[in-house]
């Protein structure tokens, strides 16, 4: 199994406090991704990362922010957690090759917002 | 415009009978394309990949896949079910290698 690791995995908030999802990878792989699941809506892309400080918005981006200041560690950050943001939220990582790339994912961090 | 239309978003089978999951995408490249498993409560695993090696692409599990450029259908399959086989299922592809285009998954039952 690849080396990927989140938390926390499961947390409870309430409306407007921060909230902060932490992805750690073993792998050294250059890509990392944030996605949320929601049912009828499969996997949407929140923000991904292409190298350390260098982080770009998927489709649903709004109300998050990210950052990777090392190349193993990938934060996915809730300034004011609403409850539209309950979800579960998978950080995945590729190596970015087309031939060759495949993402691997964490287990996942299931996330209410009361 | 790249896209993925997973044609069922639920389907039935019997154990032993056989398994079809339906696929269809849109890509301005030529891409690679993926076939991942989600087991409740789990993350994802993936199943099977084509990279423009052989067209028959065959995974774990017993599952294949068979590429048609000319369909452009992507469509999973499994002679015979398992009742560890229901899972939610996702067609992914992936036209660049970094950005991964995901369908909205389909969900095996496999009925005793």
């Amino acid at each position: 199994d690849a080396g990927i690791t989140q938390s926390p995995r499961h947390k409870v908030t309430e409306t407007g406090t921060p909230v902060t999802l932490r992805c750690h990878q073993t792998e050294n792989h250059r890509y990392m991704y944030w996605y949320r699941q929601d049912p009828g809506h499969g996997l949407r892309l929140i923000h991904y990362s292409y190298g350390v400080k260098d982080t770009d918005k998927g489709e649903v981006s709004d109300g998050y922010s990210v950052s990777r200041s090392k190349t193993e560690d990938f934060l996915l950050t809730l300034e004011s957690a609403t409850s539209s943001q309950t979800s579960v939220y998978f950080c995945a990582i590729s190596e970015g090759a087309l031939r060759t790339g495949e993402l691997f994912f964490g287990e996942g961090s299931r996330l209410t917002v009361l | 415009a790249q896209s993925v239309t997973q044609l069922d978003s639920h389907v039935s089978v019997s154990e032993g009978t056989p398994v079809l999951l339906r696929c269809n995408y849109s890509s301005s490249y030529s891409p690679s394309l993926f076939w991942y498993v989600q087991h409740p409560n789990k993350g994802l695993q993936l199943l099977l990949k084509y990279t423009s090696a052989a067209t028959l692409v065959k995974g774990i599990n017993g599952f294949e896949a068979e590429f048609k450029k000319s369909e452009t259908s992507f469509h999973l399959t499994k002679p015979s079910a398992h009742m560890s086989d229901a899972a939610e299922y996702f067609c992914v592809v992936s036209p660049t290698g970094n950005q991964f285009y995901f369908g909205t998954g389909t969900s095996l039952t496999v009925i005793p």
